[in-house]
C-alpha cells in the first residue's frame, strides 16, 4: 500500500539544537516527496521538495530510497521554526498524500 | 496577485441549510483542489479540477457538490450537511504540470449544528 508515515506527533527541541523530523514512505515507484509547513494562524505552504535539493530557512531533506525515508533536518533550531510539519508524497497521479504531521516546538 | 483566497472565513450552518464556499486565484493555475481538514489531522483530498473539469472525486458524499465555473474560481456547494462535516475546508491550486507544488488558501472553518 502507498503510505506516508510521520512517527512523531510531537517533537520538542531546544533553541540552537539540531532538528530532525522523520518521514518514511512505502511506494514501489519513483516518489516525489515534499515537506509542507503550517505556522500558527498561517496557511499551509510548501517548504521544500526533494527534486530541487535546495535549503529553505536552513532546512534540508534528502531522499533515501534504500531506507524509503525523507527526513527533514536543520542544524540549529530557531524559535520561529515552531510549526506543524507535513511530509507529502505524490504517487505519480494528480494527488498529494499527506502524512499525519509532526508538531515541532522550539524551547527558548 | 499571488494568493489563493477563500470566502467566507467562518461559516455556521444548520443541517437543512444550503451554503457555498468560494475559492479564487489569479495565478493562471489550471488545477484546483478542495481538501477537508479535521482538527489535528492532515488535509484529506476531496476533489481535483483540471482545466475546469472534475478529474478526481475521492468518494465524497453527494451533499458536497463542487463547481468550477471558470479557470479562476472554484466553489463547493453544501447541502444537508451533518455535524461530523464540521472542519476546515482548504482550497489549493497548482500548475497542471506541477501538481505537487500546491498553493493553499487560508481555509473556511465550517461548523454544522
Amino acid at each position: 500500500a502507498q503510505r506516508v508515515t510521520q512517527p512523531e506527533k510531537l517533537l520538542s527541541v531546544f533553541k540552537g539544537a539540531p532538528v530532525e523530523l522523520k518521514c518514511n514512505y512505502s511506494y514501489s515507484g519513483s516518489p516525489e516527496l515534499f515537506w509542507y509547513v503550517q505556522y500558527s494562524r498561517q496557511r499551509l505552504q510548501l517548504l521544500l521538495r526533494h527534486i530541487s535539493r535546495e535549503s529553505i530557512k536552513g532546512f534540508t531533506a534528502d531522499l533515501n530510497k534504500g531506507e524509503t525515508s525523507f527526513h527533514l533536518k536543520k542544524p540549529f533550531a530557531q524559535e520561529e521554526d515552531s510549526a506543524m510539519y507535513y511530509c507529502a508524497l505524490n504517487f505519480g497521479n494528480e494527488k498529494l498524500t499527506f502524512g499525519t504531521g509532526t508538531r515541532l516546538t522550539i524551547i527558548p | 496577485d499571488t494568493e489563493v483566497t477563500q470566502t467566507p472565513k467562518h461559516l455556521v450552518m444548520g443541517m437543512t441549510n444550503k451554503k457555498s464556499l468560494k475559492c479564487e486565484q489569479h495565478m493562471g493555475h489550471r488545477a484546483m483542489y478542495w481538501y477537508k481538514q479535521k482538527a489535528k489531522k492532515p488535509p484529506e483530498l476531496m476533489f481535483v479540477y483540471s482545466y475546469e473539469k472534475l478529474s478526481i472525486n475521492e468518494s465524497v458524499p453527494s451533499r458536497f457538490s463542487p463547481e468550477c465555473p471558470n479557470s479562476s474560481l472554484l466553489n463547493l456547494h453544501l447541502h444537508a450537511l451533518q455535524p461530523e462535516d464540521s472542519a476546515l475546508y482548504l482550497c489549493a491550486s497548482s500548475i497542471p504540470t506541477d501538481q505537487e507544488t500546491q498553493y493553499f488558501g487560508p481555509g473556511t472553518r465550517l461548523l454544522v449544528l
